[in-house]
Protein backbone atom coordinates (compact mmCIF):
# COMPACT_ATOMS: atom_id res chain seq x y z
CA UNK A 1 0.00 0.00 0.00
CA UNK A 2 1.22 3.42 -0.71
CA UNK A 3 2.04 5.80 1.76
CA UNK A 4 -0.04 8.09 -0.38
CA UNK A 5 -3.24 7.64 -2.13
CA UNK A 6 -5.11 9.94 -4.10
CA UNK A 7 -8.92 9.66 -5.75
CA UNK A 8 -10.16 9.43 -8.39
CA UNK A 9 -7.63 8.48 -10.39
CA UNK A 10 -9.46 10.29 -13.50
CA UNK A 11 -11.92 12.55 -13.26
CA UNK A 12 -13.97 14.18 -16.46
CA UNK A 13 -16.23 17.01 -15.43
CA UNK A 14 -18.02 19.52 -17.79
CA UNK A 15 -17.08 23.37 -17.23
CA UNK A 16 -18.47 25.34 -14.15
CA UNK A 17 -18.88 22.19 -12.44
CA UNK A 18 -17.41 21.88 -8.47
CA UNK A 19 -14.88 19.21 -8.12
CA UNK A 20 -12.75 17.91 -5.38
CA UNK A 21 -9.72 15.67 -5.06
CA UNK A 22 -8.78 13.65 -2.23
CA UNK A 23 -5.83 12.87 -0.84
CA UNK A 24 -5.41 9.88 2.33
CA UNK A 25 -1.83 9.29 3.44
CA UNK A 26 -0.21 6.67 6.25
CA UNK A 27 2.69 8.68 7.86
CA UNK A 28 3.23 10.63 9.96
CA UNK A 29 3.53 14.23 8.34
CA UNK A 30 4.88 18.00 8.77
CA UNK A 31 3.27 19.09 5.55
CA UNK A 32 1.13 17.94 2.91
CA UNK A 33 1.38 19.55 -0.80
CA UNK A 34 -0.95 20.13 -3.39
CA UNK A 35 1.02 20.56 -7.05
CA UNK A 36 -0.38 20.75 -10.55
CA UNK A 37 0.98 19.45 -13.25
CA UNK A 38 -0.47 20.12 -17.37
CA UNK A 39 0.40 17.76 -20.26
CA UNK A 40 4.14 18.07 -21.04
CA UNK A 41 4.37 20.68 -18.95
CA UNK A 42 6.07 21.14 -15.34
CA UNK A 43 5.10 21.01 -11.94
CA UNK A 44 3.38 23.76 -9.95
CA UNK A 45 3.04 23.83 -6.44
CA UNK A 46 -0.13 25.16 -5.48
CA UNK A 47 -0.97 24.70 -2.15
CA UNK A 48 1.21 23.72 0.89
CA UNK A 49 -0.60 22.85 4.34
CA UNK A 50 0.52 21.68 7.77
CA UNK A 51 -3.48 22.52 9.00
CA UNK A 52 -6.71 23.61 8.44
CA UNK A 53 -7.87 25.22 4.97
CA UNK A 54 -5.89 27.60 2.14
CA UNK A 55 -8.07 29.45 -0.34
CA UNK A 56 -6.50 30.45 -3.75
CA UNK A 57 -8.85 32.01 -6.32
CA UNK A 58 -11.23 29.04 -7.47
CA UNK A 59 -9.25 26.89 -5.47
CA UNK A 60 -9.30 25.18 -1.64
CA UNK A 61 -7.51 23.50 -0.16
CA UNK A 62 -7.92 21.21 3.03
CA UNK A 63 -6.46 19.08 5.61
CA UNK A 64 -7.26 17.27 8.65
CA UNK A 65 -4.36 16.04 10.45
CA UNK A 66 -6.50 13.58 13.00
CA UNK A 67 -7.88 11.78 9.74
CA UNK A 68 -4.53 11.75 7.44
CA UNK A 69 -6.84 12.99 4.83
CA UNK A 70 -6.50 16.42 2.43
CA UNK A 71 -8.93 17.62 -0.16
CA UNK A 72 -8.69 20.16 -3.30
CA UNK A 73 -11.60 21.59 -4.65
CA UNK A 74 -11.96 23.48 -7.79
CA UNK A 75 -14.45 26.00 -7.70
CA UNK A 76 -16.66 26.87 -11.26
CA UNK A 77 -14.01 24.58 -12.86
CA UNK A 78 -12.97 25.94 -16.43
CA UNK A 79 -10.96 23.81 -19.26
CA UNK A 80 -7.94 25.59 -18.10
CA UNK A 81 -7.97 23.46 -14.77
CA UNK A 82 -7.36 20.77 -17.20
CA UNK A 83 -3.91 18.97 -15.49
CA UNK A 84 -2.72 16.15 -13.27
CA UNK A 85 -2.91 17.49 -9.25
CA UNK A 86 -0.46 15.83 -7.28
CA UNK A 87 -0.80 15.09 -3.77
CA UNK A 88 2.60 14.81 -1.91
CA UNK A 89 3.53 15.05 1.65
CA UNK A 90 6.57 15.60 4.08
CA UNK A 91 7.17 12.81 6.11
CA UNK A 92 8.87 13.15 10.00
CA UNK A 93 8.95 16.69 12.19
CA UNK A 94 8.85 20.34 11.18
CA UNK A 95 12.30 21.70 10.71
CA UNK A 96 13.95 18.61 9.47
CA UNK A 97 14.91 18.63 5.33
CA UNK A 98 12.82 15.92 4.74
CA UNK A 99 11.83 14.27 1.51
CA UNK A 100 9.27 14.24 -0.38
CA UNK A 101 6.46 11.07 -0.72
CA UNK A 102 4.14 11.31 -3.85
CA UNK A 103 0.61 9.94 -4.79
CA UNK A 104 0.17 8.35 -8.58
CA UNK A 105 -2.30 12.16 -8.94
CA UNK A 106 -5.50 12.60 -10.33
CA UNK A 107 -6.02 13.29 -13.87
CA UNK A 108 -8.81 16.14 -14.33
CA UNK A 109 -10.19 17.13 -17.56
CA UNK A 110 -12.82 19.67 -18.04
CA UNK A 111 -14.72 19.91 -20.87
CA UNK A 112 -17.05 22.81 -22.37
CA UNK B 1 14.75 35.56 -10.75
CA UNK B 2 14.60 32.60 -13.09
CA UNK B 3 13.71 29.72 -10.34
CA UNK B 4 14.90 26.51 -11.01
CA UNK B 5 15.96 25.94 -14.39
CA UNK B 6 17.01 22.41 -15.65
CA UNK B 7 18.91 22.03 -19.02
CA UNK B 8 18.33 20.19 -21.91
CA UNK B 9 14.56 20.29 -21.90
CA UNK B 10 14.86 16.56 -24.29
CA UNK B 11 17.54 14.26 -24.64
CA UNK B 12 18.13 10.62 -26.50
CA UNK B 13 20.92 8.22 -25.50
CA UNK B 14 22.06 5.60 -26.68
CA UNK B 15 22.64 2.70 -23.97
CA UNK B 16 25.60 2.89 -22.45
CA UNK B 17 26.04 6.82 -22.87
CA UNK B 18 26.73 9.28 -20.36
CA UNK B 19 25.53 12.42 -19.80
CA UNK B 20 24.67 15.54 -17.46
CA UNK B 21 21.36 16.54 -16.49
CA UNK B 22 21.79 20.39 -15.23
CA UNK B 23 20.00 22.14 -12.30
CA UNK B 24 20.23 25.56 -11.46
CA UNK B 25 18.52 27.47 -9.12
CA UNK B 26 19.29 31.30 -8.15
CA UNK B 27 16.79 31.61 -4.62
CA UNK B 28 19.51 30.73 -2.75
CA UNK B 29 17.82 27.76 -1.51
CA UNK B 30 19.84 25.27 0.50
CA UNK B 31 17.99 21.78 -0.02
CA UNK B 32 17.61 20.45 -3.45
CA UNK B 33 16.56 17.17 -5.24
CA UNK B 34 16.01 15.25 -8.39
CA UNK B 35 13.10 13.07 -8.88
CA UNK B 36 12.13 10.72 -11.84
CA UNK B 37 8.53 10.27 -13.00
CA UNK B 38 7.36 7.42 -14.57
CA UNK B 39 3.67 6.55 -15.90
CA UNK B 40 1.22 5.45 -12.85
CA UNK B 41 4.64 5.03 -10.27
CA UNK B 42 4.31 9.28 -9.13
CA UNK B 43 7.88 11.19 -8.40
CA UNK B 44 10.11 9.03 -6.82
CA UNK B 45 13.38 10.65 -5.03
CA UNK B 46 17.05 10.01 -6.90
CA UNK B 47 19.27 12.13 -4.93
CA UNK B 48 19.15 15.16 -2.61
CA UNK B 49 21.14 17.66 -1.28
CA UNK B 50 20.98 20.00 2.05
CA UNK B 51 23.82 22.10 1.44
CA UNK B 52 27.03 22.71 -0.60
CA UNK B 53 29.18 20.26 -0.24
CA UNK B 54 26.72 17.43 1.05
CA UNK B 55 24.63 14.71 -0.54
CA UNK B 56 22.68 11.79 -0.03
CA UNK B 57 20.61 9.11 -1.65
CA UNK B 58 16.77 8.77 -2.38
CA UNK B 59 14.43 6.01 -3.25
CA UNK B 60 15.90 4.65 -6.13
CA UNK B 61 20.18 6.35 -6.84
CA UNK B 62 21.25 3.49 -8.64
CA UNK B 63 22.93 4.93 -11.90
CA UNK B 64 23.13 7.68 -11.31
CA UNK B 65 25.55 10.14 -9.35
CA UNK B 66 25.33 13.54 -7.88
CA UNK B 67 28.04 16.69 -6.42
CA UNK B 68 26.62 20.03 -4.64
CA UNK B 69 30.08 22.65 -5.11
CA UNK B 70 27.82 25.20 -5.19
CA UNK B 71 24.71 26.54 -3.83
CA UNK B 72 23.17 27.49 -6.90
CA UNK B 73 24.01 23.85 -9.17
CA UNK B 74 23.30 20.23 -8.69
CA UNK B 75 23.98 18.36 -11.90
CA UNK B 76 22.52 14.79 -12.09
CA UNK B 77 25.05 12.34 -13.96
CA UNK B 78 23.97 9.12 -15.83
CA UNK B 79 26.79 7.22 -15.62
CA UNK B 80 26.12 3.96 -18.46
CA UNK B 81 22.56 5.17 -20.07
CA UNK B 82 20.30 2.08 -20.22
CA UNK B 83 16.71 2.17 -21.03
CA UNK B 84 15.35 1.25 -17.61
CA UNK B 85 16.38 5.11 -17.29
CA UNK B 86 14.18 6.06 -19.72
CA UNK B 87 11.79 9.19 -17.72
CA UNK B 88 10.81 12.61 -16.92
CA UNK B 89 13.22 14.08 -14.45
CA UNK B 90 12.74 16.77 -12.10
CA UNK B 91 14.65 19.17 -10.38
CA UNK B 92 13.33 20.56 -7.40
CA UNK B 93 14.72 23.11 -4.74
CA UNK B 94 13.21 23.88 -1.09
CA UNK B 95 12.85 27.20 1.28
CA UNK B 96 11.81 26.70 4.59
CA UNK B 97 8.42 28.59 5.85
CA UNK B 98 8.15 28.39 9.77
CA UNK B 99 9.86 24.91 10.07
CA UNK B 100 8.08 23.71 6.66
CA UNK B 101 9.76 22.97 3.68
CA UNK B 102 8.11 24.26 0.56
CA UNK B 103 9.20 23.60 -2.89
CA UNK B 104 9.94 25.06 -6.33
CA UNK B 105 10.27 22.62 -8.93
CA UNK B 106 12.09 23.08 -12.76
CA UNK B 107 10.22 21.91 -16.15
CA UNK B 108 11.48 18.95 -16.19
CA UNK B 109 13.75 16.97 -18.74
CA UNK B 110 12.19 14.41 -21.04
CA UNK B 111 14.92 11.19 -21.33
CA UNK B 112 14.44 8.18 -23.83
CA UNK B 113 17.54 5.64 -23.83
CA UNK B 114 17.42 4.17 -26.90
Amino acid sequence: KNEVEQSPQNLTAQEGEFITINCSYSVGISALHWLQQHPGGGIVSLFMLSSGKKKHRRLIATINIQEKHSSLHITASHPRDSAVYICAVTAGSTGTASKLTFGTGTRLQVTL
Amino acid sequence: NAGVTQTPKFQVLKTGQSMTLQCAQDMNHEYMSWYRQDPGMGLRLIHYSVGAGITDQGEVPNGYNVSRSTTEDFPLRLLSAAPSQTSVYFCASSYTWDGIYGYTFGSGTRLTVV
